[in-house]
This record gives C-alpha cells, sequence and structure tokens, in this order.
C-alpha cells in the first residue's frame, strides 16, 4: 500500500548534538509534505512543509527538511538540538491522487538528554 | 485567529452512552478533518469533508457517525463504543484542496470508554 515511513521510532541525542529523522513516501507524482511536532500534551504543531521549488526547506526552530525526489525522502535535520527538541516527530503527505487526503508516518521519539 | 478548537478536553463514557464531540474553527477552511491517535501512535485518518459533504470515509465503524452542519463546525457522534476505541480524537482544518496548505490542529478531545 502506498504509505510513508519513518524508520527511526526513538532517538535519544545529548543537548548541542545534531538531528536527522528520516522519511520516505511512496506515492508516485508529485505530493506535498509536511513535518509536525507535537509536544507533551500539546497539539500538532507544522514545522516546514514542501511542495515545489527549493529542495531545502527551512522551517521554525531551526528545522530544515531536505526533498530528494530520487529516493522519495523528506528528512528532518536540525544542526545542534536543545533539550526543548524532546518532542514526537510526525512526517506526513498529502498524496497526488486526492489534495484533501492527509497521511501520517509511524512519528519519531526524540529524546534530548541536558 | 488560527486555533482549532475542541470540546469536550475529556470525556469518560459508557459503552451503552451516545456523546458527541465538538470542534470549531473560524479560518474560512473548507475541509476539517477527524483523526483518532492512541498512544505512542500517529494520527489515523477517519474522516474528512471537504464543502460540507463526506470526501473521505476510513472504513470507520458505522458507532462512529460525523456530521459537519456548516463551514465552521465539525462533529463526532459517538454510540455503543467499545473499550478499544478510547484514545485522543483530533480534529483538523485546512483549505480544500489547497497546494502547500498545511492542516491546523485542535488540542484533542481525551476518550475513556468504560
Amino acid at each position: 500500500a502506498q504509505s510513508v515511513s519513518q524508520h527511526n521510532h526513538h532517538v535519544i541525542l545529548s543537548e548541542a548534538a545534531s538531528l536527522e529523522l528520516g522519511c520516505n513516501y511512496s506515492y508516485g507524482g508529485t505530493v506535498n509534505l509536511f513535518w509536525y511536532v507535537q509536544y507533551p500534551g500539546q497539539h500538532l504543531q507544522l514545522l516546514l512543509k514542501y511542495f515545489s521549488g527549493d529542495p531545502l526547506v527551512k522551517g521554525i526552530k531551526g528545522f530544515e527538511a531536505e526533498f530528494i525526489k530520487s529516493k522519495f525522502s523528506f528528512n528532518l535535520r536540525k544542526p545542534s538540538v536543545q533539550w526543548s527538541d524532546t518532542a514526537e516527530y510526525f512526517c506526513a503527505v498529502i498524496p497526488p491522487h486526492n489534495n484533501n487526503d492527509m497521511r501520517f508516518g509511524a512519528g519519531t521519539r526524540l529524546t534530548v538528554k541536558p | 485567529d488560527t486555533e482549532v478548537t475542541q470540546t469536550p478536553k475529556h470525556l469518560v463514557m459508557g459503552m451503552t452512552n451516545k456523546k458527541s464531540l465538538k470542534c470549531e474553527q473560524h479560518m474560512g477552511h473548507r475541509a476539517m478533518y477527524w483523526y483518532k491517535q492512541k498512544a505512542k501512535k500517529p494520527p489515523e485518518l477517519m474522516f474528512v469533508y471537504s464543502y460540507e459533504k463526506l470526501s473521505i470515509n476510513e472504513s470507520v465503524p458505522s458507532r462512529f457517525s460525523p456530521e459537519c452542519p456548516n463551514s465552521s463546525l465539525l462533529n463526532l457522534h459517538l454510540h455503543a463504543l467499545q473499550p478499544e476505541d478510547s484514545a485522543l480524537y483530533l480534529c483538523a482544518s485546512r483549505i480544500p484542496g489547497g497546494v502547500n496548505t498545511e492542516a491546523f490542529f485542535g488540542q484533542g478531545t481525551r476518550l475513556t470508554v468504560v
């Protein structure tokens, strides 16, 4: 089945370490891609999004993501994480066949140790 | 105003009860979503309304009945639920069919079925 997948289930880093979380999708054609963050007890918030243009997208809180079409990937990066980045991170995709559809990957739990 | 408001925040109901979850937004978004999120899992799409018409129904059991009475409101009517239906129910809104437009999420209703 067509889907979006996140291979890292739980990532543990120390403060100031660099972060890269993987996201792959299996839809052909043009897709809309997003990264959302869910802090403990809070609602889902958008970090960044991509549809077209520059494949390197900058978001809030120092996050960025790179769209690599040939790899069907949209990995999230941050050069130096902080304790406050501890949260659940979800990749989401709007597939080409239905612009109202929005699917989430399994999520990656990030724990940043002070 | 970029808020999606969900009420109630918490709900405990018996398996024979009938209850409703409510969602409201005033961003002029004409696509509204219900997701179900179990602990440590991603949001799972349940229903999508576009211009007040049901656009996507992910084969959700009939004990969940969505309703979109107008462009600002979305309800989820619950009847004869099972304990395994206990979860966080998330509402989201978005510009329907919009390219590169994200979904805005509410805080969710934490539902416990006893």
